[in-house]
């Protein structure tokens, strides 16, 4: 079973800040690594797909990196609408979400 | 537009059963793999199960495993999760997610839940 670990737990930006996300594999997952937002009262939505591919119409202030165990994901500068938790997933074998990043407001 | 509408959550007792359905609508359902994710009040996302556009791939998290059975029926644009010997543990909100691609193993567009409640 992999288990994907995710830190911070929280992240405290100011708007207009870069906010950096890690997600680490318990073993190598390739490329095969996605990205979800979520706000509160909300269905998660992805962000990120393939470890750096973004989906249809997310902004380009959101970005992915990484491969094999060490991932990250980049918002070059926090707007209002970015404060949300993330979490990253795994899709070497179906499914494993890591445990969340909750970026807020400093 | 694409959309995914869940239905069928609620309050059931420990050991009892529960099924879960997701209406699909603005795409062609019988091309695209379908999905189960879960979340626990308060904490993180779940994977719970995957079905193959054709119903050829199933896959469970080994948490649901033996207890939980996922179906589509594609004639009729919706999802199915059979949830049987219910736990307090499988309280949460379930979620019905869309591959993003045809048989991707990540998820978009997602419905907005429902509740399932599992206490005596």
């Amino acid at each position: 079973e992999i288990v994907m670990t995710q830190s911070p737990a929280t992240l405290s930006v100011s708007p207009g800040e870069r906010a950096t996300l890690s997600c680490r594999a318990s073993q190598s997952v390739s490329s095969n690594l996605a990205w979800y937002q979520q706000k509160p009262g909300q269905a998660p939505r992805l962000l990120i797909y393939g470890a750096s591919t973004r989906a249809t119409g997310i902004p380009a202030r959101f970005s992915g990196s990484g491969s094999g165990t060490e991932f990250t994901l980049t918002i070059s500068s926090l707007q209002s609408e970015d404060f949300a938790v993330y979490y990253c997933q795994q899709y070497n074998n179906p499914g494993a979400f890591g445990g969340g990043t909750k970026v807020e407001i400093k | 537009e694409v959309q995914l509408v869940e239905s069928g959550g609620g309050l059931v007792k420990p050991g009892g059963s529960l099924r879960l359905s997701c209406a699909a609508s603005g795409f062609t359902f019988s091309s695209y793999s379908m999905n189960w994710v879960r979340q626990a009040p308060g904490k993180g996302l779940e994977w719970v199960s995957s079905i193959s556009s054709s119903s050829s791939y199933i896959y469970y998290a080994d948490s649901v495993k033996g207890r939980f059975t996922i179906s589509r029926d594609n004639a009729k644009n919706s999802l199915y999760l059979q949830m049987n010997s219910l736990r307090a543990e499988d309280t949460a909100v379930y979620y019905c997610a869309r591959a993003y691609y045809y048989d991707s193993n990540w998820f978009d567009p997602w419905g907005q839940g429902t509740l399932v409640t599992v206490s005596s």
